[in-house]
């Protein structure tokens, strides 16, 4: 169980381009979840928090309108990356926290999308 | 949240028990330890966690000092598939988010 998904696992785009990734949650509701970019060799930096049905709270230094965050359900959060830009390249991180029950105190981590621009 | 200093890297021999241990001395009252652990280019994948009994799990042991100021993660018998970097992470509550250090590179040698 407390199994998180990302989609893409890779993806390459044009440099000023959009793209989008998707974190589900797939056998539990998530209130929050969490999105992380980690560059090689690094660990891994968190970008912004986001609830359910509100606004994502963001890190300080991170974009919010360059990094567009949507949770409009308790099963999907998606990271927009727009107009982006070859020092974007990086792997995104997604992760989640179960809404109730045993695992509720602990945060699950999708398997991460690289990001290419070029 | 509370500050965790780990070692940069170790090793051990495939099958040996892995000890890795985390200093978080200013850990406050009402704070967990988690540990994480991250294989190359995936994402991190969650241990075990505990406020101040030693707790197991099928993955792990982990022993916090009776001060708290300090915890060791146990891996048992360590298989190659254990190389990783594994993050020591002190977090208030479930509310809040996870900051992650470097972490300890552990090394697992055949």
């Amino acid at each position: 169980g407390a199994v998180v998904s990302q989609h893409p696992s890779w993806v390459i785009c044009k440099s000023g381009t959009s793209v989008k990734i998707e974190c589900r949650s797939l056998d539990f509701q998530a209130t929050t979840m969490f999105w992380y970019r980690q560059f090689p060799k690094q660990s891994l930096m968190l970008m912004a928090t986001s609830n359910e049905g509100s606004k994502a709270t963001y890190e300080q230094g991170v974009e919010k309108d360059k990094f567009l965050i949507n949770h409009a359900s308790l099963t999907l959060s998606t990271l927009t990356v727009t107009s982006a830009h070859p020092e974007d390249s990086s792997f995104y991180i997604c992760s989640a926290r179960p809404r109730a029950g045993k695992i509720a105190n602990t945060i699950y981590f999708g398997e991460g999308s690289w990001l290419t621009v070029v | 949240d509370a500050k965790t200093t780990q070692p940069t890297s170790m090793d051990c021999a495939e099958g040996r028990a892995a000890n890795l241990p985390c200093n978080h001395s200013t850990i406050s009252g009402n704070e967990y330890v988690y540990w994480y652990r991250q294989i190359h280019s995936q994402g991190p994948q969650y241990i075990i966690h505990g406020l101040k009994n030693n707790e197991t799990n099928e993955m792990a042991s982990l022993i916090i000092t009776e001060d708290r100021k300090s915890s060791t993660l146990i891996l048992p018998h360590a298989t190659l598939r254990d190389t990783a970097v594994y993050y020591c992470i002190v977090r208030t509550g479930a509310n809040s988010k996870l900051t992650f250090g470097k972490g300890i590179t552990l090394s697992v040698r055949p």
